[in-house]
């Protein structure tokens, strides 16, 4: 079964940092692009960053390039997105999703407020 | 950017009527089009991919199609688990953009 599991979350002031994690089981992480979508309180869903197979290639959004860093660890089936300079529109619930075919899995979300 | 403008914004429908939502975009996409239902305080769960192609598991009355620029989601006879949020994704070019939803409720 495919799962992917989020954390790192929470309340972070603006203009501070903060690192999310997800952890993928269940498929071979290393056979496909990750990405990370956003969605902000009652609104509809953004796209943040997409990372390539071996983690050479990166795609954001100009509302997150150049403070947004996608990565990810194969050995570890693990992806992250550390986000600097954060500011309150940055506020959403993040969810870790495999790009297949669009995106056929989403993970549960994790919740990031900005605010101070 | 390529812009997904979805319609309508909300819907409401009785059970086993036939609804339609629709998402147009800017420019080519070819069959990029992948849709999406999300339920209150849950992830999004994938419906159709490829434009036309149903996503494992998900029921028959769902349907895709394509008609130039325009992308059409159908449900052919609306049951009450189907009520939630739709957004269609363009992943032909970065940015990826999803369709601004559209609200189904129960009439």
């Amino acid at each position: 079964e495919v799962q992917l599991v989020e954390s790192g979350g929470g309340l972070v002031q603006p203009g501070r940092s903060l690192k999310l994690s997800c952890a993928a089981s269940g498929f071979t992480f290393s056979n496909y692009y990750m990405a990370w979508v956003r969605q902000a309180p009652k609104k509809g869903l953004e796209w943040v960053a997409t990372i390539s197979t071996s983690g050479s290639r990166t795609y954001y959004p100009d509302s997150v390039k150049g403070r947004f860093t996608i990565s990810r660890d194969n050995a570890k089936s693990s992806l992250y997105l550390q986000m600097n300079s954060l500011k309150s529109e940055d506020t959403a619930t993040y969810y870790c999703a495999r790009v297949n075919r669009g995106v056929d899995y989403w993970g549960q979300g994790v919740m990031v407020t900005v605010s101070s | 950017d390529i812009q997904m403008t979805q319609s309508p914004a909300s819907l409401s429908a009785s059970l086993e009527e036939i609804v339609t939502i629709t998402c147009q975009a800017s420019q080519d996409i070819g069959n990029w089009l992948s849709w999406y239902q999300q339920k209150p305080g849950k992830s999004p769960q994938l419906l159709i991919y490829g434009a036309t192609s149903l996503a494992d598991g998900v029921p028959s009355r769902f349907s895709g199609s394509r008609s130039g620029t325009q992308y059409s989601l159908k449900i052919s006879r609306l049951q009450v688990e189907d009520i939630g949020i739709y957004y269609c994704l363009q992943a032909y070019s970065a940015p990826w953009t999803f369709g601004g939803g559209t609200k189904l409720e129960l009439k």
